[in-house]
């Protein structure tokens, strides 16, 4: 079985602050890792994903997250956020192997504040 | 452009109806699922499908039901059955199960 914690249901930060939202993850084999974004009443787009080799990955607008094994985490951060960034972001799990169900976290709304 | 094509948008159903939800998918995916979303649960798994002509059950199918007579669409039905039917609802398609995920835009349905 896998599981995905976002610890933070919601995060409220200043604009042109820096972001960390947190993901931990459970799983008894290895895993791919993404990060997903949701704006109001659309569908969920991917923002990045881990899958192997260079445990930090980043998209093109900014956000990184760093794969970390040893504390079961993928946590999202960005050094300056803008309004734009105001959204929903989802962290999920599958497993490389066996059953390869996808897991979502319950999501962690990102609020900027101008 | 290829995607993911959800229809209606917004829907409505009066207690007692059965309402089928469109998804059609020209990405040439194998894999379809779909996906209820409420708020503060993230999104949980209905059904999803790996290949035409088959399908299973999600961790929440009870009052739903699919079928995937071609690859590209995967139509979900919310029955009588299903008690609590109000939610946004997401059709997503993948190369393979576990592969990263195209979602749809949503289809919001209200029992009203």
């Amino acid at each position: 079985a896998q599981s995905v914690t976002q610890l933070d249901s919601q995060v409220p930060v200043f604009e042109e602050a820096p972001v960390e939202l947190r993901c931990n993850y459970s799983s008894s084999v290895s895993v791919y890792l993404f990060w997903y974004v949701q704006y109001p009443n659309q569908g969920l787009q991917l923002l990045l994903k881990y899958l192997s080799g260079s445990t930090l990955v980043k998209s093109i607008n900014g956000f990184e997250a760093e794969f970390n094994k040893s504390q079961t985490s993928f946590h999202l951060r960005k050094p300056s956020v803008h309004i734009s960034d105001t959204a929903e972001y989802f962290c999920a799990v599958s497993a490389i192997r066996g059953y390869q169900k996808v897991t979502f976290g319950i999501g962690t709304k990102l609020q900027v504040i101008p | 452009d290829g995607g993911i094509t959800q229809s209606p948008k917004y829907l409505f159903r009066k207690e007692g109806q059965n309402v089928t939800l469109s998804c059609e998918q020209n990405l040439n995916h194998d894999a379809m699922y779909w996906y209820r979303q409420d708020p503060g649960q993230g999104l949980r798994l209905i059904y999803y499908s790996q290949i035409v002509n088959d399908f299973q059950k999600g961790d929440i199918a009870e009052g739903y039901s699919v079928s995937r007579e071609k690859k590209e669409s995967f139509p979900l039905t919310v029955t009588s059955a299903q008690k609590n039917p109000t939610a946004f609802y997401l059709c997503a398609s993948s190369v393979d199960r576990g592969y990263e995920a195209f979602f749809g835009q949503g289809t919001r349905l209200t029992v009203v």
